[in-house]
């Protein structure tokens, strides 16, 4: 069965650079969900998106943006890098909200 | 606020045993409950989903219990095996506008040696 797929797996940035990840989600899924998971941290929820609408935020910083795409892919866009963004990065996917939530397989980011 | 706590934090048993996992959550008014496994460094992997209006669910070796009123879920391992050893994470979807969220707890680390 298809999986949810983020990309890049990994990916090394410095401080104060730019950063974007994707996230393509199991076929018709219209709901797609970002987290934060720092070092020995249990995963934070960031941003949802529903429909190409963003639907729920959480603790996603300023500097960070997302959007969900025609094709229900989504892209999470990260400026200005600092050190404590370094974190893995997953992405989820349900069909409608408060859904069995299948996450992807993660992006490690580290920041330098 | 939605707060997950899960105990015991970490776990060692012999190969063999039958283990519970606690997960607690302090606001009832949850959509569903998730337990998930989490290898070091790997992707979150969905082990079972209870929905508000379930007790229980089974899947294999694995048996997940709700409490929605008490604000409990416990995962039971029968028969523990070597290759269980990960980190499970408990996770409540509630709130939001609709399209709800998970909150996790901190995981409880499990190790199953031969």
């Amino acid at each position: 069965a298809a999986g949810v797929i983020q990309s890049p797996r990994h990916l090394i940035k410095e401080k104060r650079e730019t950063a974007t990840l994707k996230c393509y989600p199991i076929p018709r899924h219209d709901t797609v969900y970002w987290y934060q998971q720092g070092p020995g941290q249990d995963p934070q929820f960031l941003i949802s998106f529903y429909e190409k609408m963003q639907s729920d935020k959480g603790s996603i910083p300023d500097r960070f943006s997302a959007q969900q795409f025609s094709d229900y892919h989504s892209e999470l866009n990260m400026s200005s890098l600092e050190l404590g963004d370094s974190a893995l990065y997953f992405c989820a996917s349900s069909r409608g909200g408060a859904n069995e939530q299948f996450f992807g397989p993660g992006t490690r980011l580290t920041v330098l | 606020k939605q707060e997950v706590t899960q105990i015991p934090a970490a776990l060692s048993v012999p190969e063999g045993e039958n283990l519970v996992l606690n997960c607690s959550f302090t606001d009832s008014a949850i959509y569903n409950l998730q337990w998930f496994r989490q290898d070091p460094g790997k992707g979150l992997t969905s082990l079972l989903l209870i929905q508000s209006s379930q007790r229980e669910q089974t899947s294999g070796r694995l048996n997940a219990s709700l409490d929605k009123s008490s604000g409990r879920s416990t995962l039971y391992i029968a028969a523990s095996q070597p290759g269980d050893s990960a980190t499970y994470l408990c996770a409540v979807t509630s709130g939001g506008s609709g399209y709800s969220t998970l909150t996790f707890g901190k995981g409880t680390m499990l190790l199953v040696s031969p």
